[in-house]
């Protein structure tokens, strides 16, 4: 069974650019989220979205957002880059139990985005 | 307010020497969820476990333990027996009922196992 697939795997953008960030989940899985790892920062929690919506949203500015498409898989944009978006940027993927807060998450290997 | 501590940043060992990382939490709610995620260099967190706020038994899978402590808010991981493949950053986490699927995770432990 394939994993959570991520891509691209690295990228470079400057100040000011868009970038868009393609997530794949594992089969079966309907709830998709995004987290950012920034150097010195730990993971922090970005969005979850579920059955095409987005259910949760973390502290990040408008410019971070994102969309679920029918098949479940997910993109994300971030508009006007800032070298501070530098980061590993993780999905991770779940059965939706959305009662519980008990979902184990799959994690894809990231994509890493160098803002320069 | 909900928060992951593990104030250990990086851990060094040989191999065969047992080690324990720590975890302490903060959380207002009364039914809330703990994990262990790991991170190896390729960069995917793989889950290791998870514990709701109710089961407070200690749970052994080979090497790894895990030991939940509502009176002190911990969650401490320990590896018997270490080996360098157990080398990688290792992550605790808390979800609540309150705010679902939003993992707070703490700030890593990296853990250098040398042979």
């Amino acid at each position: 069974e394939a994993g959570v697939t991520q891509s691209p795997t690295h990228l470079i953008k400057t100040r000011g650019q868009q970038v868009t960030l393609r997530c794949s989940p594992i089969s079966g899985h309907t709830s998709v989220y995004w987290y950012q790892q920034a150097l010195g920062l730990g993971l922090q929690f970005l969005l979850w979205y579920d059955e095409g919506e987005e259910r949760n949203r973390g502290n990040f500015p408008p410019r971070f957002s994102g969309r679920q498409f029918p098949n479940y898989s997910s993109e994300l944009n971030v508009n006007a880059l800032e070298l501070e978006d530098s980061a590993l940027y993780l999905c991770a993927s779940s059965l939706a139990d959305s009662h519980s807060g008990a979902n184990v998450l799959t994690f894809g290997a990231g994509s890493r985005l160098t803002v320069l | 307010a909900q928060k992951v501590t593990q104030a250990q940043t990086e851990i060094s060992v040989v191999e065969k020497e047992d080690v324990t990382l720590d975890c302490v939490y903060e959380t207002r709610d009364t039914t809330y969820y703990l994990f262990w995620y790991k991170q190896p260099p390729s960069g995917e967190l793989v889950f290791l476990i998870r514990r709701n706020s109710f089961d407070e038994q200690n749970e052994i899978s080979g090497r790894y333990s895990w030991n939940f402590q509502k009176s002190t808010s911990s969650f401490n991981f320990t590896i018997t027996a270490s080996q360098v493949v157990d080398s990688a950053v290792y992550f605790c986490a808390l979800s609540e009922r309150m705010d679902t699927d939003k993992l707070i995770f703490g700030t890593g432990t990296r853990l250098q196992v040398f042979p």
